[in-house]
């Protein structure tokens, strides 16, 4: 297993422009999550997949923003008409969670950095 | 609500000095996890350590050890014989019994001088 796979690594793009990004999990992992970063602060969590629902939203995901889960597999999230608050790394993260007591940890990829110009 | 602080922003110490970071944890469930992850400049967030709860033991692994005190709410972590690789950015996090969610603390930026 190569573990969790985010593409693209790296974004710009124009402000007002919509961009979608792709997260591949962990075979067999139920459970994907998606976080933003941004600098000097810790992944503010945004919303949360088991298998292909949508089970949790937070807050911060407003109505421009729209994550998917087709068949419980790999996620995209889009965002559209960019901001320039919008710039940040976008953290994709699996886990089996549910399976026992010992699978409760989150795996993440390495990110996809937007940069909104 | 859930609720994770690391008040240590940035610590620089010397290869081989053994270090200590901190997290402080706020929440009001009696089951809940507790994880510490290491993001180095590459990014990616790796995961290093959960604990449950209620198991309150100690752990050590390799030059790794983490202090689990439920008086205190704290779940520190401590590097020995820190070398430069270990130099990242940590996070303490937590989540409910749920899953649902991770809470992150704002991450301790470790460099380690040769």
């Amino acid at each position: 297993d190569t573990g969790v796979s985010q593409n693209p690594r790296h974004k710009i793009t124009k402000r007002g422009q919509n961009v979608t990004f792709r997260c591949d999990p962990i075979s067999e992992h139920n459970r994907l999550y998606w976080y933003r970063q941004t600098l000097g602060q810790g992944p503010e969590f945004l919303t949360y997949f088991q298998n292909e629902a949508q089970l949790e939203k937070s807050r911060l995901l407003s109505d421009r923003f729209s994550a998917e889960r087709p068949k419980g597999s790999f996620s995209t999230l889009e965002i559209q008409r960019t901001e320039q608050g919008d710039s940040a790394m976008y953290l994709c993260a699996s886990s089996p969670w549910g399976f026992g007591d010992r699978d409760t940890e989150a795996f993440f990829g390495q990110g996809t950095r937007l940069t909104v110009v | 609500a859930q609720k994770v602080t690391q008040a240590q922003t940035e610590i620089s110490v010397v290869e081989k000095e053994d270090v200590t970071l901190d997290c402080v944890y706020e929440t009001r469930d009696t089951t809940y996890y507790l994880f510490w992850y290491k993001q180095p400049p590459s990014g990616e967030l790796v995961f290093l350590i959960r604990r449950n709860s209620f198991d309150e033991q100690n752990e050590i692994s390799g030059r790794y050890s983490w202090n689990f005190q439920k008086s205190t709410s704290s779940f520190n972590f401590t590097i020995t014989a820190s070398q430069v690789v270990d130099s990242a950015v940590y996070f303490c996090a937590l989540s409910d019994r749920t899953g649902n969610q991770f809470y992150f603390g704002t991450g301790t930026s470790l460099t380690v001088i040769p």
